[in-house]
């Protein structure tokens, strides 16, 4: 079984530019999450999807942050314009409906504003 | 507000050495108590989930128990290879998502 999938592995960025993450999640898993590990912290719920929906994004900064979930398969998350703060680990995760098993993480996109 | 700690922050071994790793939560309605492991430049790795109090899971030099308040993670015997940080999380009853502690770094040398 393929894991999940994550573009770019790195990249940096100047303070209030504009950068886009890409996640594929495993084939057939209808829960998609974004989380954010700050460094030497645990990963921090941003949003989740639940198919192509939004279940939960009480914790994504709508002013600077978007993410959306095409055809409830690949999402994208967005930061414009990005902060000093946001630099940090972006993590994609799936599970199948229930998610009791656990998540499967993708290894990640490590961000860095400069 | 749902809560998980963990500690120690890091932990240095020798190898051999045995030791426990501490995850205390607060989380209502919580539904399962998970640990991860985490190695540089990567995602969390799923280990166990633990769902009532007094259930008890192994693999290989890990052990992970749960009681009402907190959940332990043994490492028997480590070896250099069981260097990592580790993660506990909880999930409530409602929805899937899982709060996560700060970790535990863990160092074992040969």
């Amino acid at each position: 079984e393929a894991g999940v999938a994550q573009s770019p592995r790195y990249k940096i960025i100047e303070k209030r530019q504009s950068v886009a993450f890409w996640c594929n999640p495993i084939s057939g898993h209808a829960t998609l999450y974004w989380y954010q590990q700050i460094l030497g912290q645990g990963p921090k719920l941003l949003i989740q999807f639940q198919n192509n929906g939004v279940v939960d994004d009480s914790q994504l900064p709508k002013d600077r942050f978007s993410a959306e979930r095409l055809k409830g398969v690949d999402s994208t998350l967005k930061i414009q314009p990005a902060k000093l703060e946001d630099s940090a680990v972006y993590l994609c995760a799936s599970s199948s409906t229930g998610g009791a098993a656990g998540y499967t993480f993708g290894s990640g996109t490590r961000l860095t504003v400069v | 507000e749902d809560q998980v700690t963990q500690s120690p922050e890091a932990l240095r071994l020798q190898e051999g050495e045995s030791s426990s790793l501490n995850c205390s939560y607060t989380v209502s309605g919580l539904r399962g108590l998970f640990w991860y492991r985490q190695d540089p430049g990567k995602g969390p790795e799923f280990l166990f989930t633990l769902y009532s109090a007094g259930e008890e899971k192994e693999k290989e030099r890990l052990k992970a128990t749960l009681t009402k308040k907190e959940s332990f993670l043994h490492i028997t015997a480590p070896k250099p290879e069981d260097s990592a940080t580790y993660l506990c999380a909880g999930i409530k009853a409602a929805g899937n998502k899982l709060t996560f502690g700060g970790g535990t770094r863990v160092l074992v040398k040969p």
